[in-house]
Protein backbone atom coordinates (compact mmCIF):
# COMPACT_ATOMS: atom_id res chain seq x y z
CA UNK A 1 0.00 0.00 0.00
CA UNK A 2 1.06 3.76 -0.02
CA UNK A 3 3.81 4.97 2.24
CA UNK A 4 4.55 8.28 3.43
CA UNK A 5 7.58 8.52 5.09
CA UNK A 6 8.60 11.29 7.28
CA UNK A 7 12.58 12.54 8.11
CA UNK A 8 13.61 13.23 11.02
CA UNK A 9 11.70 11.10 13.29
CA UNK A 10 13.16 12.99 16.41
CA UNK A 11 14.99 16.06 16.48
CA UNK A 12 16.14 18.19 19.10
CA UNK A 13 17.41 21.65 18.70
CA UNK A 14 18.36 24.76 20.43
CA UNK A 15 16.01 27.56 20.58
CA UNK A 16 16.43 30.22 17.50
CA UNK A 17 17.64 27.63 15.14
CA UNK A 18 15.40 26.83 12.09
CA UNK A 19 14.44 22.92 11.66
CA UNK A 20 13.22 21.07 8.54
CA UNK A 21 10.87 18.32 8.78
CA UNK A 22 10.48 15.82 5.36
CA UNK A 23 7.16 14.72 4.43
CA UNK A 24 8.06 11.63 1.19
CA UNK A 25 5.07 9.74 -0.49
CA UNK A 26 7.35 6.78 -1.40
CA UNK A 27 5.23 5.52 -4.08
CA UNK A 28 2.79 7.52 -5.12
CA UNK A 29 2.33 11.42 -6.29
CA UNK A 30 0.51 13.60 -4.39
CA UNK A 31 -0.46 16.83 -5.44
CA UNK A 32 -2.01 17.77 -2.02
CA UNK A 33 0.17 17.55 1.02
CA UNK A 34 -0.95 18.62 4.88
CA UNK A 35 0.89 19.13 7.65
CA UNK A 36 -0.36 19.15 11.21
CA UNK A 37 0.72 19.60 14.43
CA UNK A 38 -0.13 17.56 17.48
CA UNK A 39 -1.68 18.80 20.90
CA UNK A 40 -2.90 17.82 24.00
CA UNK A 41 -4.83 14.70 24.51
CA UNK A 42 -4.18 13.24 21.21
CA UNK A 43 -5.91 15.68 19.08
CA UNK A 44 -4.80 17.08 15.95
CA UNK A 45 -4.88 20.74 14.35
CA UNK A 46 -4.53 21.09 10.43
CA UNK A 47 -1.50 24.00 10.41
CA UNK A 48 -1.42 24.00 6.33
CA UNK A 49 -2.39 22.72 2.93
CA UNK A 50 0.65 21.99 0.91
CA UNK A 51 0.25 22.17 -2.63
CA UNK A 52 2.45 21.37 -5.23
CA UNK A 53 4.27 23.91 -7.57
CA UNK A 54 1.83 26.61 -5.76
CA UNK A 55 2.08 28.47 -2.28
CA UNK A 56 0.57 26.58 0.73
CA UNK A 57 -2.96 27.65 2.20
CA UNK A 58 -2.04 28.13 6.25
CA UNK A 59 -4.97 27.80 8.24
CA UNK A 60 -6.14 30.71 10.81
CA UNK A 61 -3.44 31.16 13.52
CA UNK A 62 -0.91 29.42 11.78
CA UNK A 63 2.29 31.67 11.20
CA UNK A 64 3.35 31.28 7.61
CA UNK A 65 6.46 33.01 8.23
CA UNK A 66 7.30 30.58 10.78
CA UNK A 67 6.20 27.55 9.61
CA UNK A 68 7.90 27.75 5.77
CA UNK A 69 6.27 25.07 3.93
CA UNK A 70 7.65 23.74 0.34
CA UNK A 71 6.21 21.21 -2.27
CA UNK A 72 9.09 21.14 -4.92
CA UNK A 73 7.98 17.73 -6.27
CA UNK A 74 4.70 15.52 -6.47
CA UNK A 75 6.58 13.84 -3.97
CA UNK A 76 8.40 15.76 -1.51
CA UNK A 77 6.84 18.92 0.77
CA UNK A 78 8.81 20.17 3.64
CA UNK A 79 8.32 21.56 6.97
CA UNK A 80 10.89 24.23 8.13
CA UNK A 81 10.02 25.71 11.49
CA UNK A 82 12.29 28.83 11.47
CA UNK A 83 13.71 30.20 14.83
CA UNK A 84 11.88 27.75 17.15
CA UNK A 85 10.99 28.33 20.05
CA UNK A 86 10.20 26.02 23.21
CA UNK A 87 6.65 26.35 22.76
CA UNK A 88 7.32 24.88 19.07
CA UNK A 89 8.15 21.81 20.47
CA UNK A 90 5.49 19.10 19.36
CA UNK A 91 4.51 16.11 17.10
CA UNK A 92 4.30 16.94 13.88
CA UNK A 93 2.60 14.55 11.43
CA UNK A 94 2.08 15.10 7.51
CA UNK A 95 -0.14 13.11 5.51
CA UNK A 96 -0.42 12.91 1.37
CA UNK A 97 -3.37 12.81 -0.71
CA UNK A 98 -3.88 10.77 -3.83
CA UNK A 99 -5.76 12.27 -7.14
CA UNK A 100 -8.62 10.21 -8.56
CA UNK A 101 -12.34 9.47 -8.35
CA UNK A 102 -12.01 8.84 -4.49
CA UNK A 103 -9.06 10.68 -2.94
CA UNK A 104 -7.40 8.83 0.15
CA UNK A 105 -5.07 10.17 2.81
CA UNK A 106 -2.17 8.32 3.42
CA UNK A 107 -0.32 9.64 6.75
CA UNK A 108 3.29 9.78 7.82
CA UNK A 109 4.85 8.51 11.26
CA UNK A 110 5.47 11.81 12.65
CA UNK A 111 8.77 13.87 13.62
CA UNK A 112 8.84 14.97 17.06
CA UNK A 113 10.48 18.50 17.68
CA UNK A 114 11.89 19.30 20.95
CA UNK A 115 13.29 22.91 21.19
CA UNK A 116 15.58 23.20 24.10
CA UNK B 1 6.95 -4.05 8.58
CA UNK B 2 4.42 -2.28 11.06
CA UNK B 3 1.09 -2.24 9.32
CA UNK B 4 -2.71 -0.98 10.07
CA UNK B 5 -5.34 -2.42 8.38
CA UNK B 6 -8.96 -1.25 8.14
CA UNK B 7 -12.29 -2.84 7.19
CA UNK B 8 -14.61 -2.32 5.15
CA UNK B 9 -12.71 0.63 3.00
CA UNK B 10 -16.31 2.29 2.87
CA UNK B 11 -20.11 1.36 4.01
CA UNK B 12 -23.13 2.88 3.33
CA UNK B 13 -26.11 2.80 5.49
CA UNK B 14 -28.99 4.68 6.24
CA UNK B 15 -30.00 6.66 9.60
CA UNK B 16 -30.72 4.35 12.55
CA UNK B 17 -28.41 1.24 11.71
CA UNK B 18 -25.78 0.11 13.82
CA UNK B 19 -22.12 -0.06 12.21
CA UNK B 20 -19.13 -1.78 13.45
CA UNK B 21 -15.29 -0.86 12.02
CA UNK B 22 -12.59 -3.05 12.10
CA UNK B 23 -8.62 -2.25 12.87
CA UNK B 24 -5.80 -4.66 12.92
CA UNK B 25 -2.61 -4.08 13.45
CA UNK B 26 0.69 -5.39 13.11
CA UNK B 27 3.19 -3.17 14.80
CA UNK B 28 6.29 -3.36 16.56
CA UNK B 29 6.50 -1.76 20.94
CA UNK B 30 2.66 -1.36 20.85
CA UNK B 31 1.96 1.85 23.05
CA UNK B 32 -1.64 2.70 22.13
CA UNK B 33 -4.49 2.97 19.36
CA UNK B 34 -6.06 5.92 18.49
CA UNK B 35 -9.30 6.40 16.67
CA UNK B 36 -10.17 9.54 14.67
CA UNK B 37 -13.33 10.86 12.83
CA UNK B 38 -12.22 12.97 9.65
CA UNK B 39 -14.74 15.36 7.87
CA UNK B 40 -12.52 17.97 6.15
CA UNK B 41 -10.17 19.13 8.30
CA UNK B 42 -8.09 17.48 11.01
CA UNK B 43 -9.31 14.29 12.32
CA UNK B 44 -10.96 14.63 15.51
CA UNK B 45 -10.30 12.85 18.23
CA UNK B 46 -12.10 9.73 19.12
CA UNK B 47 -10.97 7.38 21.86
CA UNK B 48 -7.37 6.00 23.27
CA UNK B 49 -6.57 2.39 23.42
CA UNK B 50 -4.02 1.09 25.66
CA UNK B 51 -6.02 -1.88 27.90
CA UNK B 52 -7.39 -5.30 26.18
CA UNK B 53 -11.19 -5.43 27.30
CA UNK B 54 -11.69 -2.29 28.75
CA UNK B 55 -14.53 -0.77 26.37
CA UNK B 56 -14.22 2.62 25.85
CA UNK B 57 -18.05 5.02 25.25
CA UNK B 58 -18.89 8.05 23.95
CA UNK B 59 -22.37 8.79 23.69
CA UNK B 60 -23.57 6.42 20.63
CA UNK B 61 -19.73 5.53 19.96
CA UNK B 62 -18.16 3.12 21.89
CA UNK B 63 -14.65 1.04 20.80
CA UNK B 64 -12.87 -1.96 22.53
CA UNK B 65 -9.29 -3.32 22.02
CA UNK B 66 -7.95 -6.87 21.38
CA UNK B 67 -4.75 -6.88 22.18
CA UNK B 68 -3.94 -10.65 21.78
CA UNK B 69 -5.77 -10.76 18.67
CA UNK B 70 -3.99 -7.65 17.41
CA UNK B 71 -7.42 -5.50 16.47
CA UNK B 72 -9.93 -2.77 17.96
CA UNK B 73 -13.57 -2.19 16.82
CA UNK B 74 -15.15 1.08 16.58
CA UNK B 75 -19.19 0.74 17.11
CA UNK B 76 -21.95 3.49 16.16
CA UNK B 77 -25.54 3.05 17.06
CA UNK B 78 -27.98 4.65 15.96
CA UNK B 79 -26.28 6.33 13.00
CA UNK B 80 -27.14 9.78 11.84
CA UNK B 81 -25.85 11.37 8.81
CA UNK B 82 -24.04 13.86 11.06
CA UNK B 83 -21.92 10.53 11.54
CA UNK B 84 -21.11 10.40 7.67
CA UNK B 85 -16.95 10.88 7.57
CA UNK B 86 -13.90 8.83 7.11
CA UNK B 87 -12.87 7.23 10.55
CA UNK B 88 -9.31 6.48 10.88
CA UNK B 89 -7.19 4.14 12.74
CA UNK B 90 -3.87 4.93 13.92
CA UNK B 91 -0.96 2.93 16.37
CA UNK B 92 1.19 4.43 18.39
CA UNK B 93 4.43 2.47 18.59
CA UNK B 94 7.78 3.23 20.32
CA UNK B 95 10.64 3.51 18.11
CA UNK B 96 14.14 4.41 18.26
CA UNK B 97 13.86 6.52 21.07
CA UNK B 98 10.61 8.64 20.03
CA UNK B 99 6.95 7.84 19.17
CA UNK B 100 5.45 7.53 15.96
CA UNK B 101 2.19 6.59 14.24
CA UNK B 102 0.98 4.01 11.58
CA UNK B 103 -2.45 5.29 10.06
CA UNK B 104 -4.97 2.83 8.69
CA UNK B 105 -6.38 4.45 5.20
CA UNK B 106 -9.52 4.87 7.26
CA UNK B 107 -13.01 3.41 6.45
CA UNK B 108 -15.09 6.04 4.80
CA UNK B 109 -18.81 6.41 6.34
CA UNK B 110 -21.94 7.70 4.69
CA UNK B 111 -24.90 7.74 6.11
CA UNK B 112 -28.41 8.50 4.37
CA UNK B 113 -31.17 10.10 5.69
Amino acid sequence: GAVVSQHPSRVICKSGTSVKIECRSLDFQATTMFWYRQFPKQSLMLMATSNEGSKATYEQGVEKDKFLINHASLTLSTLTVTSAHPEDSSFYICSAQTSGIQETQYFGPGTRLLVL
Amino acid sequence: EDKVVQSPLSLVVHEGDTVTLNCSYEVTNFRSLLWYKQEKKAPTFLFMLTSSGIEKKSGRLSSILDKKELFSILNITATQTGDSAVYLCAVEAWASGTYKYIFGTGTRLKVLA
